[in-house]
């Protein structure tokens, strides 16, 4: 099980809006996350089962997808949104590889 | 709010045992899985292992038989030991809790601890 995000940088200007993907090499139906890491704090959960928003994130936030492509879209770039996003399943086991390896998304 | 703290040694000498806790409040460990998640200064995320509140466990085979994961459900306390570490252990460490009732989204997480293996 690979999970594959692209891609691994992002510049994208504040007000705009930024599309990041995972891909997964075999499906996973809907049940996909996504987090946000910024420097020196934990992942926090943004998305699960592919496009429901945890709790308190805000609605610029939004997740699209299943199967083996996923989207994670961004609109309106505030300043605290650049930072790295992962993507993870938890539909195949073992769980060992169910984290891609992040999009760092950057201030152009 | 279920809030996670992981605690433990800040540095560790080659060949030694790493061991750290997670301390959780405000929820029980009970009817919950629990990973434990590590991140290399610069990298991405690896999966160490996972356990249920009732003391399942399983493991990363790259890590298998050199890490034990254990649950204190009276303490409400999660456990890792890493055994004969190297530099390459060096990483933040997170205990993290899955999603209510089975092995999904990973909803809280510590704010992670960071080991440095070195003598």
């Amino acid at each position: 099980m690979v999970m594959t995000q692209s891609p691994a940088t992002l510049s994208v200007s504040p007000g705009e809006s930024a599309t990041l993907s995972c891909r997964a090499s075999q499906s996973v139906s809907s049940n996909l996350a996504w987090y946000q890491q910024k420097p020196g704090q934990a992942p926090r959960l943004l998305i699960y089962g592919a496009s429901t928003r945890a709790t308190g994130i805000p609605a610029r936030f939004s997740g699209s997808g299943s199967g083996t492509e996923f989207t994670l879209t961004i609109s309106s770039l505030q300043s605290e949104d650049f930072a790295v996003y992962y993507c993870h399943q938890y539909n195949n086991w073992p769980p060992w590889d169910s984290f891609g390896q992040g999009t760092k998304l950057e201030i152009k | 709010q279920v809030q996670l703290q992981e605690s433990g040694p800040g540095l560790v000498k080659p060949s030694e045992t790493l061991s750290l806790t997670c301390t959780v409040s405000g929820g029980s460990i009970s009817s919950y899985y629990w990973s434990w998640i590590r991140q290399p200064p610069g990298k991405g995320l690896e999966w160490m292992g996972y356990i249920y509140g009732s003391g399942s466990a399983d493991y990363n085979p790259s890590l298998k038989s050199r890490v034990t994961i254990s649950v204190d459900t009276a303490k409400n306390l999660l456990s890792l030991n890493l055994r004969s570490v190297t530099a390459a252990d060096t990483a933040v460490y997170y205990c993290a809790r899955h999603s209510a009732g089975w092995f999904g989204e990973l909803t809280n997480w510590g704010q992670g601890t960071l080991v440095t293996v070195s003598s």
